[in-house]
């Protein structure tokens, strides 16, 4: 069976300052991994996605993750954080096929002005 | 280009009852998730279906049914309410399903409040 852990419920980080938000997975077979953002209220949007390749990945509004094989972690980071990413954080693996998306439960990221 | 569309945005109901929650998918997206989003519980999957077929089904009891038409669009089901169904209710669609590299594009959910 395949999961997701997102070991810290909130992240706080000073405007300006880099931030991490820490996953790790467990799969069968290769990973397939997903960043999504949850503003209040909305659903979920898509940040960024590892399939293969470069293990850094780049995607929206400036957030980057990088792959780590070894570690079974797919952390998502950005250089400088924002007041607006203030927001709820999951991270998603998948197996291939028609396996389906598992979430982890989110990391709620507070950006201090 | 319209993004997935849920409706209604809210429902109160009462236990016992029938709730209906409908889903349309992005314009040529084939595949159709449902998710169940209660309090401190993350994302909890209920049920995928891709070109008509159900292709998957999270660990939920039958009450919790659904069906995809032929235009894609989506209906979820619930029956027999309980108080713990309370919960948002996400939608999702994608390009062809099985295709590992597709992410999932969410509607901004149903509400549902159990009385």
């Amino acid at each position: 069976a395949q999961s997701v852990a997102q070991p810290e419920d909130q992240v706080n980080v000073a405007e300006g300052n880099p931030l991490t938000v820490k996953c790790t997975y467990s799969v069968s077979g290769n990973p397939y991994l997903f960043w999504y953002v949850q503003y209040p209220n909305r659903g979920l949007q898509f940040l960024l996605k590892y399939i293969t390749g470069d293990n850094l990945v780049k995607g929206s509004y400036g957030f980057e993750a990088e792959f780590n094989k070894s570690q079974t972690s797919f952390h998502l980071k950005k250089p400088s954080a924002l007041v607006s990413d203030s927001a709820l954080y999951f991270c998603a693996v998948r197996g291939g096929g028609y396996q389906k998306v598992t979430f982890g439960i989110g990391t709620k990221l507070q950006v201090i002005p | 280009e319209a993004g997935v569309t849920q409706s209604p945005t809210h429902l109160i109901k009462t236990r016992g009852q029938q709730a209906t929650l409908r889903c349309s998918p992005i314009s040529g997206h084939t595949s159709v998730y449902w998710y169940q989003q209660a309090l401190g519980l993350g994302l909890q999957f209920l049920l995928w279906y891709d070109e008509g077929e159900e292709r998957n089904r999270g660990n939920f009891p039958p009450r919790f049914s659904g069906r995809q038409f032929p235009n894609y669009s989506s209906e979820l089901n619930v029956n027999a309410l309980e108080l713990e169904d309370s919960a948002l209710y996400l939608c999702a669609s994608s390009l062809v399903g099985g295709q590992v590299n597709q992410p999932q594009h969410f509607g901004d959910g149903t509400r549902l409040s159990i009385l």
